[in-house]
């Protein structure tokens, strides 16, 4: 199985931050990377897909880079909303796997 | 607007069954790949199953595999889990996702969950 890891776990942010997670993959997986915004109480919320293209709806502070085993999402400004848990997931082949969350909270 | 409603959820004993269910709308069910995700209480993220279009192929996680079964009825875009011999580890929240395209894994559409719990 492709074993995803996260970095950081949690950090804290203020609003208008500039926040980076990445995520690398146990092997090259391509650009079969997709993230997911996940409220408390909520189903996970599409962001980006095959690394870099970005869910209809979306607003565009969020952007995804990276291909092979890293990975970056990037929050260009952080606003209110955006405080969450944030998941990769690997589609590159099953059993499809996501990394264990980091969540940002406010500082 | 896609919606994906998820039912069948609720408290089961260990090594008995459950059956979930999810009514899509909002898109031609019958063209997407289809998948349940799980999540146990205070964890990550965790895919379970996947099923193509038609029905005629599917995948497993190894810690559902013999023991989860899942299908579909395109003519009721409906997606269900059939669930035995269930164990502790097995409680969680339960998603449906589609998936975007005929590709399976990227997922762009999640329902709102329903919870399982497997105790005794």
């Amino acid at each position: 199985d492709i074993q995803m890891t996260q970095s950081p776990s949690s950090l804290s942010a203020s609003v208008g931050d500039r926040v980076n997670i990445t995520c690398r993959a146990s092997q090259s997986i391509s650009s079969y990377l997709n993230w997911y915004q996940q409220k408390p109480g909520k189903a996970p919320n599409p962001l980006i897909y095959t690394a870099s293209r970005l869910q209809s709806g979306v607003p565009s502070r969020f952007s995804g880079s990276g291909s092979g085993t890293y990975f970056t999402l990037t929050i260009s400004s952080l606003q209110p909303e955006d405080f969450a848990t944030y998941y990769c997931q690997q589609s590159y082949g099953t059993p499809f796997t996501f990394g264990p969350g980091t969540k940002v909270d406010i500082k | 607007e896609v919606q994906l409603l998820e039912s069948g959820g609720g408290l089961v004993q260990p090594g008995g069954s459950l059956r979930l269910s999810c009514a899509a709308s909002g898109f031609t069910f019958s063209n997407y790949v289809m998948s349940w995700v799980r999540q146990a209480p205070g964890k990550g993220l965790e895919w379970v199953s996947g099923l193509s279009s038609s029905g005629g192929s599917t995948d497993y996680a190894d810690s559902v595999k013999g023991r989860f079964t899942i299908s579909r009825d395109n003519s009721k875009s409906t997606l269900y889990l059939q669930m035995n011999s269930l164990r502790a580890e097995d409680t969680a929240v339960y998603y449906c996702a589609k998936d975007r395209s005929s590709t399976w894994g990227n997922f762009d559409h999640w329902g709102q969950g329903t919870l399982v719990t497997v105790t005794s």
